[in-house]
């Protein structure tokens, strides 16, 4: 079983709509949560970054952290036609090596 | 301030052939890593670099070899490739930021297909 699960989707939803991603984690020594935004044939670009539990908030995207569910949120508002991409969790525990998810593909149709 | 930077971008071999995968930073970070990725797997550490002239094993580490003798450059090398290494390779860089976890910033990525 992977250390990290994630729903690869794909994903799509109209113009407008909330997008609502997430993975499950099996290593309870994870603290830090990120997720990374890559479009096709790029790299991947870091687009929030939680620690521990809880919520943030970054214009219209949320992070949210439940760690005794050991289950990450990521939710974008008011979604456009350039949030298509893969979206891709990633974690660590108190080291700088990151376990990562196998992403989600979502397409935001215009 | 170009970032990381990948070279080459494409590359097609055949099996049993070599090559060597370069990746530059200007940031001055201390860390450096590459990473394989292949559909439904995600990224997965091959090796990493906490500083020059120190490597390290990931994840999938086999059939792969790296040597960081400048701070700025992490050389991945495959001496004898195999269809098994057809990916999109990704090279990362990151600060040492006192025992936090940082932001990894990615290359382009080098595109490989072993025929």
């Amino acid at each position: 079983q992977k250390e990290v699960e994630q729903d690869p989707g794909p994903l799509s939803v109209p113009e407008g709509a909330i997008v609502s991603l997430n993975c499950t984690y099996s290593n309870s020594a994870f603290q830090y949560f990120m997720w990374y935004r890559q479009y096709s044939r790029k790299g991947p670009e870091l687009l929030m970054y939680t620690y521990s539990s809880g919520n943030k908030e970054d214009g219209r995207f949320t992070a949210q952290v439940d760690k005794s569910s050991k289950y990450i949120s990521l939710f974008i508002r008011d979604s456009q036609p350039s949030d298509s991409a893969t979206y891709l969790c990633a974690m660590s525990a108190n080291d700088y090596k990151l376990s990562f998810g196998a992403g989600t593909t979502v397409t935001v149709r215009a | 301030n170009a970032g990381v930077t990948q070279t080459p971008k494409f590359r097609v071999l055949k099996t049993g052939q070599s090559m060597t995968l370069l990746c530059a930073q200007d940031m001055n970070h201390e860390y450096m890593y590459w990473y394989r990725q292949d559909p439904g797997m995600g990224l997965r550490l091959i090796h990493y670099s906490v500083g020059e002239g120190t490597t390290a094993k990931g994840e999938v580490p086999d059939g792969y070899n790296v040597s960081r003798l400048k701070k700025q450059n992490f050389l991945l090398g495959l001496e004898s490739a195999a269809p098994s290494q057809t990916s999109v390779y990704f090279c990362a860089s990151s600060y040492e930021a006192g025992g936090l976890v940082d932001e990894q910033f990615f290359g382009p990525g080098t595109r490989l297909t072993v025929l």
